[in-house]
């Protein structure tokens, strides 16, 4: 089974300031998907960024961007210019591929990081 | 596009009723939809499967007699919480996935609360 793990249960940054949450995961498959989402207060889940793990290249998304270390099996997400808007529950996510029968396409998450942006 | 919605947004219930909560794909078929729960300041948990057209399948310790999924169409499943109890009270997220070959992404409703009294 698949595990992910936020070590950050809260963070907090000064808006305009650049912030990295953590994230690392336990799997033995060789391919699948890394996710980050934004839960606000709305509490609407929010896909901020995706990942492929045949992908090398870092993904990026405006000012949100992973560095993702498959050998370490990391997917850290750095948001920079932080804005106010930005305040929320930060779930990194796990997924396993399509070929992978039983539990394909299902989304494991970890505990979150909830993040506050202060003006 | 990509819009999942969700009904009730928040419900009340008295113990022992039961209760019906539905999920749409409003612009894409969804092949299948996944239903979580969330504890208040905790992580999404999830609690079944469903593939449209057929029974789904639920993670482990979920009681699949309490909580009743239909996905009688492609844009359409349903979650009963029957006999509900206060223990039951949380908040219900669906999201659903396209069909379409290569697409893998989850969309997800925008939950709904449930108090039971």
């Amino acid at each position: 089974a698949q595990t992910v793990t936020q070590s950050q249960p809260e963070m907090s940054v000064q808006d305009a300031e650049t912030v990295t949450l953590s994230c690392t995961y336990d799997t033995s498959e060789n391919n699948y998907y890394l996710f980050w989402y934004k839960q606000p207060p709305s509490r609407q889940m929010i896909l901020v960024i995706r990942q492929e793990a045949y992908k090398q290249q870092n993904a990026t998304e405006n000012r949100f961007s992973v560095n993702f270390q498959k050998a370490a099996k990391s997917f850290s997400l750095k948001i920079s210019d932080s804005q106010l808007g930005d305040t929320a529950m930060y779930f990194c996510a796990f997924m396993k591929p399509a070929y992978s029968g039983a539990g394909s396409y299902q989304l494991t998450f970890g505990k979150g990081t909830k993040l506050s942006v202060i003006p | 596009g990509a819009v999942v919605s969700q009904h009730p947004s928040w419900v009340i219930c008295k113990s022992g009723t039961s209760v019906k909560i539905e999920c749409r794909s409003l612009d894409f078929q969804a092949t299948t939809m996944f239903w979580y729960r969330q504890f208040p300041k905790q992580s999404l948990m999830l609690m079944a499967t469903s593939n449209e057209g057929s029974k789904a399948t639920y993670e482990q310790g979920v009681e699949k007699d309490k909580f009743l999924i239909n996905h009688a169409s492609l844009t359409l499943s349903t979650l009963t919480v029957t006999s509900a109890h206060p223990e039951d009270s949380s908040f219900y997220i669906c999201s659903a996935r396209s069909g379409l070959a290569g697409l893998y992404e989850q969309y997800f409703g925008p939950g709904t609360r449930l108090t039971v009294t």
